[in-house]
């Protein structure tokens, strides 16, 4: 089975800081998505990057696929309270997808 | 709208009392899964299917049983539900079984069994 280990497990700062989370595995993926989920809601895809060194940006949300396609950042640029959640990163291979355990992030105002 | 939809969205049940869990979805997809998301094990994968009529375990299938009559439908049923599984279920779905595909989750149900 592959395991994805997501980082920090919990992170709270202050609206306008700057932050990454990292989802980390010994596995190679062949894509590795992103996904947000809000309480009371399922989680919502971000973005799915295929290709080693691949970076996607979405709005203040940057997505960088490791080289060896191991692993996977997300960085967020001036904090919004609206970004607050919890972060998702799932791999895909030849299981199907495997779930990071998810970053929660606090965005205080 | 496109979309998965679950339900119910909160149940209270004794242990042994048989429950169904309904999803559906609207957009044709082929894959459909259920997943279960508990505190500190996140989201794991319950059954799975690949299209009608063909099911396949995921990794915690114990204690659950599930069927594909239907494209739109992918019920998931406790037959003896137990306090451990006590839960949120996801229910998701995407086009085809490919792993790069993103996968629309339904908004949760949260069961309890005392």
């Amino acid at each position: 089975t592959q395991l994805l280990e997501q980082s920090p497990q919990f992170l709270s700062i202050q609206e306008g800081e700057n932050l990454t989370v990292y989802c980390n595995s010994s596995s190679v993926f062949s894509s590795l998505q992103w996904y947000r989920q809000e309480p009371g809601e399922g989680p919502v895809l971000l973005v799915t990057v295929v290709t080693g060194g691949e970076v996607k940006k979405l709005k203040r949300l940057t997505f960088q696929f490791g080289d060896a396609r191991k692993d996977s950042s997300l960085h967020i640029t001036a904090a919004q309270p609206g970004d607050t959640g919890l972060y998702l990163c799932a791999g895909g291979g030849a299981d199907g997808l495997t779930f990071g355990k998810g970053t929660h992030l606090i965005i205080q105002p | 709208e496109a979309q998965v939809t679950q339900n119910p969205r909160y149940l209270i049940t004794v242990t042994g009392k048989k429950l169904t869990v309904t999803c559906s979805q609207n957009m044709n997809h082929e894959y459909m899964s259920w997943y279960r998301q508990d505190p500190g094990l996140g989201l794991r994968q319950i059954y799975y299917s690949m299209n009608v009529e063909v099911t396949d375990k995921g990794d915690v299938p114990e204690g659950y049983k599930v069927s594909r009559k239907e494209k739109r439908n992918f019920p998931l049923i406790l037959e003896s539900p137990s306090p451990n599984q006590t839960s949120l279920y996801f229910c998701a779905s995407s086009l085809t079984g490919y792993s790069n595909q993103p996968q629309h989750f339904g908004d949760g149900t949260r069961l309890s069994i005392l």
